[in-house]
C-alpha cells in the first residue's frame, strides 16, 4: 500500500518567517495530495491541495509544489501569524481509495 | 461547523460493552470514511464506503463493525474492544472517492 513519510515532526519558526514542510510517498499511481490543518482539540481542516496535473499552487501566504519525478510535494506557509500553530497533515490519495496520512507537523510559531 | 456531524462526542466503555458511533453529513457526498487518530500513530483509515458499499477495509479487528444505510449516514459499531483502541474516532465525506474529503469533529473513545 501507499506510504507516505512526513518531516520535520516539529517546526519552530519565527512569526513573520516561511515555514516549509516537505512529505513523500510510495505509489506513482498516486493523484492528489491535499494538506491538512489540526488545531488543539479541533477537526482536520483541508487548507490546500493539488492534484497531479499540477506543479504548484498558491492560495494567498499558502502554496503547495510537487515533483511527481521524485514523489515528494512540500507546503509552504510565508509570513507566518501566530494562528498559523498547529498540527499539519500531508496527505497521499488515487481515485478509488482513501487517503494516507503522513504523521504529522507540530508548526509553532514563535511571538 | 455543521457539514459533518458524530455523536457521541465522548464515550467511555468498557471492554464487555457494546456501542455505536454515528456520522452524518449534510453536504450530499457520497463517499464516507471512518478514521482513527491516535497519539502515537499518524490518521489511520478504517472503512470506505462509496455510494453505501463498502469499498475497503484496512485490515480492521472485526471488533469494529460498519454499517452505512444511506450516503448520508455512517455508523461504527463496537464491541469487546481493548484498552488500545482507545483513541479519537473520526468520520469523513467526499463528493466521491478521490475528492477533497471534509472531517467530522470526532468522537472521543476511551476503553477501561
Amino acid at each position: 500500500g501507499e506510504n507516505v513519510e512526513q518531516h520535520p515532526s516539529t517546526l519552530s519558526v519565527q512569526e513573520g518567517d516561511s515555514a516549509v514542510i516537505k512529505c513523500t510517498y510510495s505509489d506513482s499511481a498516486s493523484n492528489y495530495f491535499p494538506w491538512y490543518k489540526q488545531e488543539l482539540g479541533k477537526r482536520p481542516q483541508l487548507i490546500i491541495d493539488i492534484r497531479s496535473n499540477v506543479g504548484e499552487k498558491k492560495d494567498q501566504r499558502i502554496a503547495v509544489t510537487l515533483n511527481k519525478t521524485a514523489k515528494h510535494f512540500s507546503l509552504h506557509i510565508t509570513e507566518t501569524q501566530p494562528e498559523d500553530s498547529a498540527v499539519y497533515f500531508c496527505a497521499s490519495g488515487g481515485g478509488a481509495d482513501g487517503l494516507t496520512f503522513g504523521k504529522g507537523t507540530h508548526l509553532i510559531i514563535q511571538p | 461547523e455543521t457539514g459533518v456531524t458524530q455523536t457521541p462526542r465522548h464515550l467511555v466503555m468498557g471492554m464487555t460493552n457494546k456501542k455505536s458511533l454515528k456520522c452524518e453529513q449534510h453536504l450530499g457526498h457520497n463517499a464516507m470514511y471512518w478514521y482513527k487518530q491516535s497519539a502515537k500513530k499518524p490518521l489511520e483509515l478504517m472503512f470506505v464506503y462509496n455510494f453505501k458499499e463498502q469499498t475497503e477495509n484496512n485490515s480492521v479487528p472485526s471488533r469494529f463493525s460498519p454499517e452505512c444505510p444511506n450516503s448520508s449516514h455512517l455508523f461504527l459499531h463496537l464491541h469487546t474492544l481493548q484498552p488500545e483502541d482507545s483513541a479519537l474516532y473520526l468520520c469523513a465525506s467526499s463528493l466521491r472517492q478521490g475528492r477533497e474529503q471534509y472531517f467530522g469533529p470526532g468522537t472521543r473513545l476511551t476503553v477501561t
